[in-house]
C-alpha cells in the first residue's frame, strides 16, 4: 500500500489565490518530498524536506513537516494557470531504501 | 544537461503479447528506478539498480517482468506476457544521490 495519503484529492482555485495540499504517512521516514507532474509528463522534483526540519521555502513554495503527526504540507503562494498539474508526496527511509509516493492532488488553478 | 530520455512515448499491444521499454539515464546518475504509474495513481516502483546491480526489485511481477541495467547506463523493462491490468505509464527516473530524483517523460502502454 501506499504510505503517503494526499489530501485533498482534487483542488480548484482561482488565479492569484493560495492552495494547500497536505500529506500523511504512517512509518518513520528520513526524507520527505514534493513532486509535481504535469498532464502526459514525467514527474518533476519541487522541494525535500528533511526529518530534523519542520519548514523548508523554495520561491513560491513552503513545506512544513511535522514527524509527531506524520504529516506534510505543501503551500504553494499567489497560485498562476501553470501550477495547474498533479503533486504527489514521496517519502523515503534509510538512504537508499525506496521512495513511496503518495496517490496525488490534481490542482487546478483556473484563469 | 540532458534528461532522462525513454522511448517508445506510446505503445499499444494485445494481451500475451511482448513489450520492451528502453531507459537512457542523466549521465553519470548511478542509481536508475523504473516505475508504473496506473490513471489516477502515484507511481509504483517495480526496480533499482545501483549501477548495473539490482538493489531492490521486490515489487517487480517477476513471472511476466524482467530488467536489465547492461554497463551501468541504459536500462530496459520487458513484459511478457502482457496482461490487460499492465496498462500504464511506465517512468525511468534517475538520481546521483538517493534524494531528488529525475524522471523521464514516460512510455504509455495500452493493453487491448
Amino acid at each position: 500500500s501506499q504510505q503517503g495519503e494526499e489530501d485533498p484529492q482534487a483542488l480548484s482555485i482561482q488565479e492569484g489565490e493560495n492552495a494547500t495540499m497536505n500529506c500523511s504517512y504512517k512509518t518513520s521516514i528520513n526524507n520527505l518530498q514534493w513532486y509535481r507532474q504535469n498532464s502526459g509528463r514525467g514527474l518533476v522534483h519541487l522541494i525535500l524536506i528533511r526529518s530534523n526540519e519542520r519548514e523548508k521555502h523554495s520561491g513560491r513554495l513552503r513545506v512544513t513537516l511535522d514527524t509527531s503527526k506524520k504529516s506534510s504540507s505543501l503551500l504553494i503562494t499567489a497560485s498562476r494557470a501553470a501550477d495547474t498539474a498533479s503533486y504527489f508526496c514521496a517519502t523515503d527511509g534509510p538512504s537508499g531504501s525506496r521512495l513511496t509516493f503518495g496517490e496525488g492532488t490534481q490542482l487546478t488553478v483556473n484563469p | 544537461e540532458a534528461g532522462v530520455a525513454q522511448s517508445p512515448r506510446y505503445k499499444i499491444i494485445e494481451k500475451r503479447q511482448s513489450v520492451a521499454f528502453w531507459c537512457n539515464p542523466i549521465s553519470g546518475h548511478a542509481t536508475l528506478y523504473w516505475y508504473q504509474q496506473i490513471l489516477g495513481q502515484g507511481p509504483k516502483l517495480l526496480i533499482q539498480f545501483q549501477n548495473n546491480g539490482v538493489v531492490d526489485d521486490s515489487q517487480l511481477p517477476k513471472d511476466r517482468f524482467s530488467a536489465e541495467r547492461l554497463k551501468g547506463v541504459d536500462s530496459t523493462l520487458k513484459i511478457q506476457p502482457a496482461k490487460l491490468e499492465d496498462s500504464a505509464v511506465y517512468l525511468c527516473a534517475s538520481t546521483p544521490d538517493y534524494h531528488e530524483q529525475y524522471f523521464g517523460p514516460g512510455t504509455r502502454l495500452t493493453v487491448t
